[in-house]
């Protein structure tokens, strides 16, 4: 599996915007990116994902780099409820549909 | 979104015991469905991967016959821990997938604490 390298821990003020980077320097072209979060004693959730183009949804926005070697996730406005771990994860678009989980970046936010 | 259910939340259960972890989809048929184990402090890791009717596929250096995987209808899935010991105790999550297209987004439960004592 290609592999995916965050920053261990990122802090953000409330109502800031948010830029969590994500190193891929071995994808594939068949690898779309991924993007989950994970709150404290819970199960990950969806937040985003893409393969060449920027996606934006109500959540985020995925912004991916021309040569596709990294990708940074844009909360617009952070909140205390986006404390979480967030997950940039590569998924082979010809091998079905499982996740390989990395570190994560565990994000917090300040008051 | 689609909604997972894991049964029980959590569970506390004395060495040497078997424990069994229900992962339902609520509102739609999963083709799929994977299981995973967190540590503390630690990612997911992925256990197996289930498919309806057919037997599970272990990942490495997961034995097969202490965790016990049934996939038996399209919106259940269970684990069964058997014989379970204090290194077992851990957050088990399953998550599941719709349909076969090229994406399928992964909808995850909200996990099961297992503590052995």
């Amino acid at each position: 599996d290609a592999k995916t390298t965050q920053p261990n821990s990122m802090e953000s003020n409330e109502e800031e915007p948010v830029h969590l980077p994500c190193n891929h320097s071995t994808i594939s072209g068949t690898d779309y990116i991924h993007w989950y979060r994970q709150l404290p004693s819970q199960g990950p959730e969806y937040v985003i994902h893409g393969l060449t183009s920027n996606v934006n949804n109500r959540m985020a926005s995925l912004a991916i780099a021309e040569d596709r070697k990294s990708s940074t996730l844009i909360l617009h406005r952070a909140t205390l409820r986006d404390a979480a771990v967030y997950y940039c994860i590569l998924r082979d678009g010809n091998a079905g549909n499982m996740l390989t989980f990395g570190g994560g970046t565990r994000l917090m936010v300040k008051p | 979104g689609a909604v997972v259910s894991q049964h029980p939340s959590r569970v506390i259960c004395k060495s040497g015991t078997s424990v069994k972890i229900e992962c339902r989809s609520l509102d739609f048929q999963a083709t799929t469905m994977f299981w995973y184990r967190q540590f503390p402090k630690q990612s997911l890791m992925l256990m197996a991967t289930s498919n309806e009717g057919s037997k599970a596929t272990y990942e490495q250096g997961v034995e097969k016959d202490k965790f016990l995987i049934n996939h038996a209808s399209l919106t259940l899935s269970t684990l069964t821990v058997t014989s379970a010991h204090p290194e077992d105790s851990s957050f088990y999550i399953c998550s599941a997938v719709v349909g076969t297209s090229v994406f399928n987004e992964q909808f995850f439960g909200p996990g099961t604490r297992l503590t052995v004592l």
